[in-house]
């Protein structure tokens, strides 16, 4: 799987847009963007996921570039529950029975009053 | 619908003992995952299993890790001897069939674990 970069920390005030970035400039045709998220003390959470188009679900958006190199997940409005650690993971489309998750170190998030 | 169950939370033993970690996936999914989450990493896949096989066992320390899945539901993880390094999260998830391209994979609150 590719090889995302994406910075270690972020600080956004609550009720503000985060924005959070990562770059994934190997992607191949077949792997998909997937973020998760992990609060303090509990699992990896699913966040939302893409492949070349634009995604949007109840809790983020995902803007992804058409070159596809990079993309950028979107908390329209963060509160202090979204302080997390953001994971964003490139994964093969389909690998038979194998659908490994490989996670890097992630963005940690704080969302501040 | 309830989540990913794992027991216990939280363990202390001394190096050199042995210890065993249960997880319960989600009700109906075929494929479950162990990982271990060292501080300040993200989780790193041990085992995957489909149903009671395993599909991918490759980052398993096998001289010392063990794992198992009876019946394809519940699912235990051993270690013995366990090593200082040992210390970590150790999370459970699971999903609905692990062969689809879009599939999600739901994790259980992990168990903390420090060796002593």
């Amino acid at each position: 799987d590719a090889k995302t970069t994406q910075p270690p920390s972020m600080d956004c005030a609550e009720g503000r847009a985060a924005n959070l970035p990562c770059n994934h400039s190997t992607i191949s045709g077949n792997e998909y963007v997937y973020w998760y998220r992990q609060i303090h003390s509990q699992g990896p959470q699913y966040i939302i996921h893409g492949l070349k188009n634009n995604e949007t679900n109840e809790m983020a958006s995902l803007i992804i570039t058409e070159d596809r190199k990079s993309s950028t997940l979107i908390l329209p409005h963060a509160t202090l529950r979204d302080t997390a650690v953001y994971y964003c993971i490139v994964r093969v489309a389909w690998t038979g029975t194998a659908s490994k998750l490989t996670f890097g170190t992630g963005t940690r998030l704080q969302v501040t009053l | 619908e309830a989540g990913v169950a794992q027991s216990p939370r939280y363990k202390i033993i001394e190096k050199r003992q042995s210890v065993a970690f249960w997880c319960n996936p989600i009700s109906g999914h075929a494929t479950l995952y162990w990982y271990q989450q060292i501080l300040g990493q993200g989780p790193k896949l041990l085992i995957q299993f489909q149903n009671n096989g395993v599909v991918d066992d490759s980052q398993l320390p096998k001289d010392r890790f063990s794992a198992e899945r009876l019946k394809g539901v519940d699912s235990t993880l051993k270690i013995q001897p366990a090593k200082l390094e040992d210390s970590a999260v150790y999370l459970c998830a699971s999903s609905l069939r692990g062969t689809a391209e879009q599939e999600t994979q739901y994790f259980g609150p992990g168990t903390r674990l420090l060796v002593l």
